[in-house]
């Protein structure tokens, strides 16, 4: 069946460091695959999309690549602020198909 | 650009009531979306609509769970009857047919089901 995995413990990290969160798929032949955002008590908000023909992606702080080979995408933020502290969701499409979420990885970045 | 409303953003009900959410999704969009996000998980899809028709609604308890996009604008999701089981956060979301892979979401109608 098809499984998206995400580190379940929470990443800590000092601020100024580059948090890197990991996201795997099986059974998956995702045309895209996004990020998002979610704060306590708040809906999920849109960050980033990377197509299955991209390798990486920047927006501002954030970069993420995309390892069909691997069926990874890693999730980078650099100079990590405490305001970056959240859980980060991967979601993916096969295209056609509805968006299918994994379960987050909480981000805690320490003054 | 007014986001996503839903209400109400809480909810406390006895096992066997029923409750309805109420959505208003971002004005044009299209396709509107409801998720059940249990905690610690991610979202899960429970209908997607496109205008006032059902794509989507393979992973919708259909026994207890039902939905309407009357007009394709606001929507409803019923539960009837609640179970323990259903205590979750409601999201609705929507998106653009021009922008189908951006979704916007709303903030949730959290459900506890006592």
């Amino acid at each position: 069946s098809q499984k998206i995995e995400q580190n379940s413990e929470a990443l800590n990290i000092q601020e100024g460091k580059t948090a890197t969160l990991t996201c795997n798929y099986t059974n998956y032949s995702p045309a895209y695959l996004q990020w998002y955002r979610q704060d306590p008590g708040r809906g999920p908000v849109f960050l980033l999309l990377i197509r299955e023909n991209e390798k990486e992606k920047r927006k501002e702080r954030l970069k993420v690549t995309f390892d069909t080979t691997l069926k990874q995408s890693l999730f980078h933020i650099t100079a990590s602020q405490p305001a970056d502290s959240a859980t980060y969701l991967c979601a993916l499409s096969s295209g056609y198909s509805t968006l299918t979420f994994g379960k987050g990885t909480m981000l805690l970045v320490s003054p | 650009e007014a986001g996503v409303a839903q209400s109400p953003r809480y909810k406390i009900i006895e096992k066997r009531q029923s409750v309805a959410f109420w959505c208003n999704p971002i004005s044009g969009h299209a396709t509107l979306y409801w998720y059940q996000q249990i905690l610690g998980q991610g979202p899960k899809l429970l209908i997607q609509f496109q205008n006032n028709g059902v794509v989507d609604d393979s992973q919708l308890p259909k026994d207890r769970f039902s939905a309407e996009r009357l007009k394709g604008v606001d929507s409803t999701l019923k539960i009837q009857p609640a179970k323990l089981e259903d205590s979750a956060v409601y999201l609705c979301a929507s998106s653009s047919i021009g922008s189908r892979n951006t979704i916007y979401f709303g903030e949730g109608s959290w459900l506890t089901v006592v």
